[in-house]
Protein backbone atom coordinates (compact mmCIF):
# COMPACT_ATOMS: atom_id res chain seq x y z
CA UNK A 1 0.00 0.00 0.00
CA UNK A 2 1.63 3.14 -1.11
CA UNK A 3 -1.32 5.74 -0.73
CA UNK A 4 -2.05 8.23 1.37
CA UNK A 5 -5.55 8.99 1.65
CA UNK A 6 -7.22 12.15 2.25
CA UNK A 7 -10.78 13.09 3.55
CA UNK A 8 -12.82 14.79 2.35
CA UNK A 9 -12.09 15.48 -1.50
CA UNK A 10 -13.75 19.37 -0.99
CA UNK A 11 -14.64 21.13 1.52
CA UNK A 12 -17.09 24.41 1.62
CA UNK A 13 -17.03 26.34 4.97
CA UNK A 14 -18.29 29.43 6.45
CA UNK A 15 -16.06 32.11 7.98
CA UNK A 16 -17.77 30.72 11.46
CA UNK A 17 -17.47 27.07 10.71
CA UNK A 18 -15.01 24.30 12.23
CA UNK A 19 -13.94 21.44 10.27
CA UNK A 20 -11.34 18.88 9.77
CA UNK A 21 -9.29 17.65 7.16
CA UNK A 22 -8.46 14.40 7.93
CA UNK A 23 -5.43 12.08 6.23
CA UNK A 24 -4.14 8.60 6.70
CA UNK A 25 -1.35 6.41 5.68
CA UNK A 26 -0.55 2.60 5.96
CA UNK A 27 3.29 2.41 4.90
CA UNK A 28 4.86 2.94 8.23
CA UNK A 29 6.36 6.17 7.56
CA UNK A 30 7.12 8.14 10.43
CA UNK A 31 7.40 11.53 8.76
CA UNK A 32 4.24 13.34 7.65
CA UNK A 33 3.44 16.96 6.42
CA UNK A 34 0.80 19.24 6.07
CA UNK A 35 0.84 21.60 3.05
CA UNK A 36 -1.12 24.54 1.07
CA UNK A 37 -1.30 25.05 -2.47
CA UNK A 38 -2.79 27.71 -4.57
CA UNK A 39 -2.97 27.63 -8.16
CA UNK A 40 -0.15 27.45 -10.07
CA UNK A 41 2.19 27.36 -7.14
CA UNK A 42 4.16 25.09 -5.37
CA UNK A 43 3.34 23.35 -2.02
CA UNK A 44 3.89 25.95 0.96
CA UNK A 45 4.85 24.01 4.24
CA UNK A 46 2.88 24.09 7.00
CA UNK A 47 3.30 21.16 9.87
CA UNK A 48 5.93 18.43 9.78
CA UNK A 49 5.35 15.89 12.61
CA UNK A 50 8.13 13.46 12.71
CA UNK A 51 7.23 10.38 15.19
CA UNK A 52 4.39 11.92 16.01
CA UNK A 53 5.81 14.85 17.33
CA UNK A 54 5.55 18.26 15.46
CA UNK A 55 8.79 19.08 14.64
CA UNK A 56 8.20 22.51 12.60
CA UNK A 57 5.39 24.89 12.31
CA UNK A 58 6.15 27.54 9.38
CA UNK A 59 4.49 30.67 11.60
CA UNK A 60 0.72 29.34 10.55
CA UNK A 61 -1.87 30.97 11.43
CA UNK A 62 -3.73 29.83 14.93
CA UNK A 63 -6.91 29.37 13.15
CA UNK A 64 -5.53 25.96 11.82
CA UNK A 65 -4.82 23.47 14.15
CA UNK A 66 -2.77 20.36 13.24
CA UNK A 67 -2.98 16.84 15.34
CA UNK A 68 -1.69 13.27 14.91
CA UNK A 69 -3.54 11.49 17.10
CA UNK A 70 -1.29 8.43 15.80
CA UNK A 71 1.81 6.93 13.61
CA UNK A 72 -0.83 6.49 10.70
CA UNK A 73 -3.01 9.59 11.27
CA UNK A 74 -2.86 13.37 10.84
CA UNK A 75 -5.57 15.82 11.48
CA UNK A 76 -5.91 19.45 10.37
CA UNK A 77 -8.48 21.60 12.35
CA UNK A 78 -9.99 24.74 10.91
CA UNK A 79 -11.73 27.44 12.61
CA UNK A 80 -12.86 31.03 11.75
CA UNK A 81 -10.80 30.98 8.26
CA UNK A 82 -10.44 33.49 6.03
CA UNK A 83 -11.07 33.53 2.09
CA UNK A 84 -7.91 33.71 1.59
CA UNK A 85 -7.35 30.39 2.81
CA UNK A 86 -9.07 28.74 0.23
CA UNK A 87 -6.31 26.35 -1.67
CA UNK A 88 -5.90 22.73 -1.97
CA UNK A 89 -4.23 21.09 1.27
CA UNK A 90 -1.93 18.39 0.84
CA UNK A 91 -0.91 15.29 3.31
CA UNK A 92 1.86 14.08 2.72
CA UNK A 93 4.49 11.35 4.33
CA UNK A 94 7.77 9.70 4.35
CA UNK A 95 9.79 7.30 5.86
CA UNK A 96 11.26 10.20 7.83
CA UNK A 97 12.49 13.91 7.01
CA UNK A 98 15.58 12.93 5.65
CA UNK A 99 16.21 11.64 1.98
CA UNK A 100 13.39 9.70 1.51
CA UNK A 101 10.49 9.94 -1.11
CA UNK A 102 7.43 11.95 -0.13
CA UNK A 103 4.59 10.84 -1.26
CA UNK A 104 1.47 13.16 -1.31
CA UNK A 105 -2.18 12.64 -0.94
CA UNK A 106 -4.89 13.84 -3.49
CA UNK A 107 -5.37 16.70 -1.92
CA UNK A 108 -8.49 18.87 -0.56
CA UNK A 109 -9.90 21.30 -2.60
CA UNK A 110 -11.38 24.00 0.10
CA UNK A 111 -12.92 26.68 -0.37
CA UNK A 112 -14.35 29.40 2.18
CA UNK A 113 -17.51 31.58 2.00
CA UNK B 1 17.36 28.26 5.33
CA UNK B 2 17.09 26.16 1.91
CA UNK B 3 16.39 28.73 -1.43
CA UNK B 4 15.35 26.86 -4.73
CA UNK B 5 15.36 28.30 -7.66
CA UNK B 6 13.75 27.09 -10.89
CA UNK B 7 14.19 27.92 -14.63
CA UNK B 8 12.03 28.38 -16.93
CA UNK B 9 8.59 29.08 -15.33
CA UNK B 10 7.18 28.10 -18.89
CA UNK B 11 8.30 25.69 -21.53
CA UNK B 12 6.71 24.77 -25.10
CA UNK B 13 8.10 21.79 -26.97
CA UNK B 14 7.14 20.27 -29.91
CA UNK B 15 6.51 16.65 -29.57
CA UNK B 16 9.15 14.28 -29.65
CA UNK B 17 12.02 17.42 -29.00
CA UNK B 18 13.68 17.40 -25.62
CA UNK B 19 12.58 19.26 -22.33
CA UNK B 20 14.97 20.35 -19.82
CA UNK B 21 14.26 22.17 -16.60
CA UNK B 22 17.03 23.89 -14.15
CA UNK B 23 17.04 24.24 -10.51
CA UNK B 24 19.39 25.64 -8.32
CA UNK B 25 19.82 25.55 -4.57
CA UNK B 26 22.02 27.30 -1.99
CA UNK B 27 22.15 24.98 0.99
CA UNK B 28 25.08 22.98 0.87
CA UNK B 29 23.30 20.53 3.41
CA UNK B 30 20.64 19.57 0.86
CA UNK B 31 21.62 16.18 0.24
CA UNK B 32 17.99 14.77 -2.12
CA UNK B 33 16.56 16.41 -4.94
CA UNK B 34 13.26 15.09 -6.08
CA UNK B 35 11.45 16.04 -8.81
CA UNK B 36 7.75 15.92 -8.84
CA UNK B 37 5.30 16.12 -11.83
CA UNK B 38 1.70 17.50 -11.36
CA UNK B 39 -1.21 17.53 -13.71
CA UNK B 40 -4.10 19.77 -13.19
CA UNK B 41 -6.58 18.77 -10.32
CA UNK B 42 -4.34 15.72 -9.28
CA UNK B 43 -1.41 15.50 -6.94
CA UNK B 44 2.46 15.67 -7.38
CA UNK B 45 3.71 12.34 -7.67
CA UNK B 46 7.43 11.61 -7.90
CA UNK B 47 8.83 11.11 -11.07
CA UNK B 48 12.94 10.74 -10.34
CA UNK B 49 14.89 11.78 -7.70
CA UNK B 50 18.53 11.69 -6.76
CA UNK B 51 20.89 11.47 -3.84
CA UNK B 52 23.93 13.60 -3.69
CA UNK B 53 26.42 10.91 -3.78
CA UNK B 54 25.31 10.47 -7.28
CA UNK B 55 26.17 12.55 -10.51
CA UNK B 56 23.39 11.20 -12.61
CA UNK B 57 20.34 9.30 -13.21
CA UNK B 58 18.16 7.95 -15.82
CA UNK B 59 14.78 6.23 -15.97
CA UNK B 60 13.68 5.20 -19.59
CA UNK B 61 13.34 8.80 -21.54
CA UNK B 62 13.67 10.76 -18.15
CA UNK B 63 17.40 11.75 -16.37
CA UNK B 64 18.60 14.09 -13.59
CA UNK B 65 21.91 15.61 -13.34
CA UNK B 66 23.54 17.00 -9.95
CA UNK B 67 26.35 19.36 -9.95
CA UNK B 68 26.98 19.42 -5.80
CA UNK B 69 29.59 21.76 -6.55
CA UNK B 70 27.92 24.13 -8.47
CA UNK B 71 24.40 23.68 -6.74
CA UNK B 72 22.39 23.01 -9.44
CA UNK B 73 20.39 20.01 -10.98
CA UNK B 74 18.06 19.56 -13.66
CA UNK B 75 15.75 17.51 -14.79
CA UNK B 76 15.87 16.10 -18.81
CA UNK B 77 13.02 14.71 -20.50
CA UNK B 78 13.66 12.81 -24.23
CA UNK B 79 11.11 12.19 -26.65
CA UNK B 80 8.41 14.10 -25.19
CA UNK B 81 4.75 13.23 -25.61
CA UNK B 82 1.61 15.05 -25.09
CA UNK B 83 0.89 13.32 -21.33
CA UNK B 84 4.17 14.40 -20.65
CA UNK B 85 2.12 18.60 -19.92
CA UNK B 86 2.12 19.01 -16.80
CA UNK B 87 3.78 21.02 -13.76
CA UNK B 88 6.89 20.03 -12.63
CA UNK B 89 8.64 20.71 -9.29
CA UNK B 90 11.98 20.29 -8.24
CA UNK B 91 12.98 20.00 -4.52
CA UNK B 92 15.89 19.79 -2.54
CA UNK B 93 15.49 18.32 1.22
CA UNK B 94 18.14 19.39 4.07
CA UNK B 95 17.06 16.29 6.02
CA UNK B 96 14.61 18.02 7.63
CA UNK B 97 12.09 19.39 5.19
CA UNK B 98 11.49 19.77 1.13
CA UNK B 99 11.81 22.75 -0.19
CA UNK B 100 9.86 23.42 -3.17
CA UNK B 101 10.85 25.28 -6.60
CA UNK B 102 8.03 27.64 -8.21
CA UNK B 103 7.87 25.01 -10.98
CA UNK B 104 7.69 24.72 -14.70
CA UNK B 105 4.50 24.59 -16.58
CA UNK B 106 6.00 22.41 -19.63
CA UNK B 107 3.62 21.80 -22.61
CA UNK B 108 4.19 19.24 -25.45
CA UNK B 109 2.53 20.75 -28.44
CA UNK B 110 1.35 17.54 -30.72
Amino acid sequence: DTEVTQTPKHLVMGMTNKKSLKCEQHMGHRAMYWYKQKAKKPPELMFVYSYEKLSINESVPSRFSPECPNSSLLNLHLHALQPEDSALYLCASSQDRGETEAFFGQGTRLTVV
Amino acid sequence: GENVEQHPSTLSVQEGDSAVIKCTYSDSASNYFPWYKQELGKRPQLIIDIRSNVGEKKDQRIAVTLNKTAKHFSLHITETQPEDSAVYFCAANTGNQFYFGTGTSLTVIP
